[in-house]
């Protein structure tokens, strides 16, 4: 049960570089959400979809955008990274259905570093 | 907006001994869903307990359990036995409904659990 996959898990960019945190989940959950955390702060919801092809804003959206192609892949870009972003950022999903329909089951965690 | 509040930022116990953890919320919702995560040393979110605000007893799993109390909005987690592994950051989280039948879950600050041998 390989559940949620992050990748890379540990990524060092430069400033203004793109960058793509890959998250792949094989439960074919519908609800698929990307967190950040940072040093004193609980987590932050950036974006989530509830779909194939429906994405939403979080609560800390800009410098980020998502794409949801396929139900089991949810990948976060930062178009031009900042040092700002430098963060853990956390893959997460959910059922929607059934009797874990309200849980959240999150990944490992990428963590970014921007130099 | 709901808040979730965790009073301790740092706790620490003895191996065996029992340990409560705070937390508090603010909602004005009547049907809603509490979580206690557990985050080790390697960062990784790990779902202790879950309880959903309809139903009055307190959910259990093995040795954690909870208090929660509606009308106060407190929702305790309690670890009994406590055992070197538990050492972790302990987060308190609501899940608030989105557009789109999504849930988003709103953390508290997190409190830091050592279990001393």
């Amino acid at each position: 049960d390989a559940g949620i996959t992050q990748s890379p898990r540990y990524k060092i960019t430069e400033t203004g570089r793109q960058v793509t945190l890959m998250c792949h989940q094989t439960w074919s959950h519908s609800y698929m959400f990307w967190y950040r955390q940072d040093l004193g702060h609980g987590l932050r919801l950036i974006y989530y979809s509830a779909a194939a092809d429906i994405t939403d804003k979080g609560e800390v959206p800009d410098g980020y955008v998502v794409s949801r192609s396929k139900t089991e892949n949810f990948p976060l870009t930062l178009e031009s990274a900042t040092r700002s972003q430098t963060s853990v950022y956390f893959c997460a999903s959910s059922p929607g259905l059934g009797a874990k329909r309200n849980t959240i089951y999150f990944g490992e965690g990428s963590w970014l570093t921007v130099v | 907006a709901q808040t979730v509040t965790q009073s301790q930022p740092e706790m620490s116990v003895q191996e065996a001994e029992t340990v409560t953890l705070s937390c508090t919320y603010d909602t004005s919702e009547s049907n809603y869903y509490l979580f206690w995560y557990k985050q080790p040393p390697s960062r990784q979110m790990i779902l202790v307990i879950r309880q959903e605000a309809y139903k009055q007893q307190n959910a259990t799993e093995n040795r954690f359990s909870v208090n929660f109390q509606k009308a106060a909005k407190s929702f305790s987690l309690k670890i009994s036995d406590s055992q070197l592994g538990d050492t972790a950051m302990y987060f308190c989280a609501f899940m608030k409904l989105l557009i789109q039948g999504a849930q988003k879950l709103v953390f508290g600050q997190g409190t830091r659990l050592t279990i001393n041998p």
